[in-house]
């Protein structure tokens, strides 16, 4: 079974700074990685995904992250971060065998101030 | 873009009433799959369909949750007899291919309310 680790459940940051929000994973096959954003009372939004491949991976609105399978992680990183920005990131992993569904982590709020 | 479509986006419902949520996925996608967020906590699945089939289900889909695809466009969920505790939001997601290779995608949800 697959499961996923986000440390943090709040990130703030200050507009134009980093903005690093970490994921870790466990599966006993290897995984698919994906990085979601949810707007306030918005649904899920794919920011990137890991599947095979190159293991850095960049997505929308100049997020990446990286597959570090030796550290079984997949930190979500942005270099300057926007108001914009500010929403819930879920990390979440499926795996590339069978029909497998998405287990989510429990979020990370990023907070962005002015 | 495509889109899966959610509707309604809000719906409140008296305790022990049924309540059907629709879902249009997206049109060549396969695979479907159903999901809850329960206000502040994490994104739970509940099942997966396929072919008319229940794929994969959670110990949260029990005998008062039901999936349907009743016209080849929707795909539905239904509470038999909603309780407080299905005061959630519920997603709605397809995919192409059955692993999540290339993605899954979500709709915007349905918030329900029971009271």
């Amino acid at each position: 079974a697959q499961s996923v680790t986000q440390l943090g459940s709040h990130v703030s940051v200050s507009e134009g700074a980093l903005v690093l929000l970490r994921c870790n994973y466990s599966s006993s096959v290897p995984p698919y990685l994906f990085w979601y954003v949810q707007y306030p009372n918005q649904g899920l939004q794919l920011l990137l995904k890991y599947t095979t491949g190159a293991t850095l991976v960049k997505g929308i609105n100049g997020f990446e992250a990286e597959f570090k399978k030796s550290e079984t992680s997949f930190h979500l990183t942005k270099p300057s971060a926007h108001m914009s920005d500010a929403a819930e990131y879920f990390c979440a992993v499926s795996t590339n065998t069978g029909f497998q569904k998405l287990v989510f982590g429990t979020g990370t709020r990023l907070l962005v101030s002015p | 873009e495509p889109e899966v479509t959610q509707t309604p986006s809000h719906q409140v419902t008296q305790m022990g009433q049924e309540v059907i949520l629709r879902c249009v996925p997206i049109s060549n996608h396969l695979y479907f799959y159903w999901y809850r967020q329960i206000l502040g906590q994490k994104v739970e699945f509940l099942v997966s369909f396929y072919n008319n089939e229940i794929s994969e289900k959670s110990e949260i889909f029990d005998d008062q949750f039901s999936v349907e695809r009743p016209d080849g466009s929707n795909f539905t969920l239904k509470i038999r007899s909603t309780k407080l505790e299905d005061s959630a939001m519920y997603f709605c997601a397809s995919s192409e291919n059955p692993t999540g290779h290339y993605g899954y995608t979500f709709g915007s949800g349905t918030r329900l309310t029971v009271v």
